[in-house]
């Protein structure tokens, strides 16, 4: 167990609905990132918050927004959804900016149909 | 081209088999080199951790980091069924934040 919890663990969307997606970090963790991991492929990074702002982002549109919160917990949203955002969902903790390991949670299956 | 590329497999041995998994990565930026291990519909596990060039070693496991070839390796010794998953290489640096990037992992089947 890597102490990082996500919820839900499934869920069912229509396109162009909205969804959140949340997030604990491990203990002791001031740093949560977010990736997509379609089937077949590794995660693709989303975004990164640390304290409580969001200090690096991949290649992914506006519609994919985030927050953090002051116990580090940690939210995912995703706007007007599109049929290929159907993935899993990853949260990841660790400590710092840079250059420190990173735990990931057990992810969230989200379904666009 | 992919920054990562990792060979998809499927990988398949039979138990007590030495496995060599790679990737190799175009980015010099790297410098830090991560394994994770991933069950069926399940999270990432990581597996090893490396800073730059070098090799370490965990029980069963051993990473292997060479920067000036751009590759690295995760060898597992005596393999077991219970190893059978997908391992994924990532790797960080030159960013500023911790930005992973995976390769598309390598699918291992160990049979009793």
């Amino acid at each position: 167990e890597t102490g990082v919890t996500q919820s839900p663990t499934h869920l069912i969307k229509t396109r162009g609905q909205q969804v959140t997606l949340r997030c604990s970090s491990q203990s002791g963790h001031n740093t949560v990132s977010w990736y997509q991991q379609a089937l077949g492929q590794g995660p693709q990074f989303i975004f990164q918050y640390y304290r409580e702002e969001e200090n690096g982002r991949g290649n992914f549109p506006p519609r994919f927004s985030g927050l953090q919160f002051p116990n580090y917990s940690s939210e995912l949203n995703v706007n007007a959804l599109e049929l290929d955002d159907s993935a899993l969902y990853l949260c990841a903790s660790s400590f710092g900016v840079s250059g420190n390991t990173i735990y990931f949670g057990e992810g969230s299956w989200l379904t666009v149909v | 081209q992919k920054e990562v590329e990792q060979d998809p497999g499927p990988l398949s041995v039979p138990e007590g088999a030495i496995v060599s998994l790679n990737c190799t990565y175009s980015n010099s930026a790297f410098q830090y080199f991560m394994w994770y291990r991933q069950y069926s519909r399940k999270g990432p596990e990581l597996l090893m951790y490396t800073y730059s060039s070098g090799n370490k070693e965990d029980g069963r496991f051993t990473a292997q980091v060479d920067k000036s070839s751009k590759y690295i390796s995760l060898f597992i010794r005596d393999s077991q069924p219970s190893d059978s998953a997908t391992y994924l290489c990532a790797m960080s640096g030159g960013t500023g934040f911790q930005k992973l990037v995976f390769g598309t992992g390598t699918r291992l089947l160990v049979s009793p």
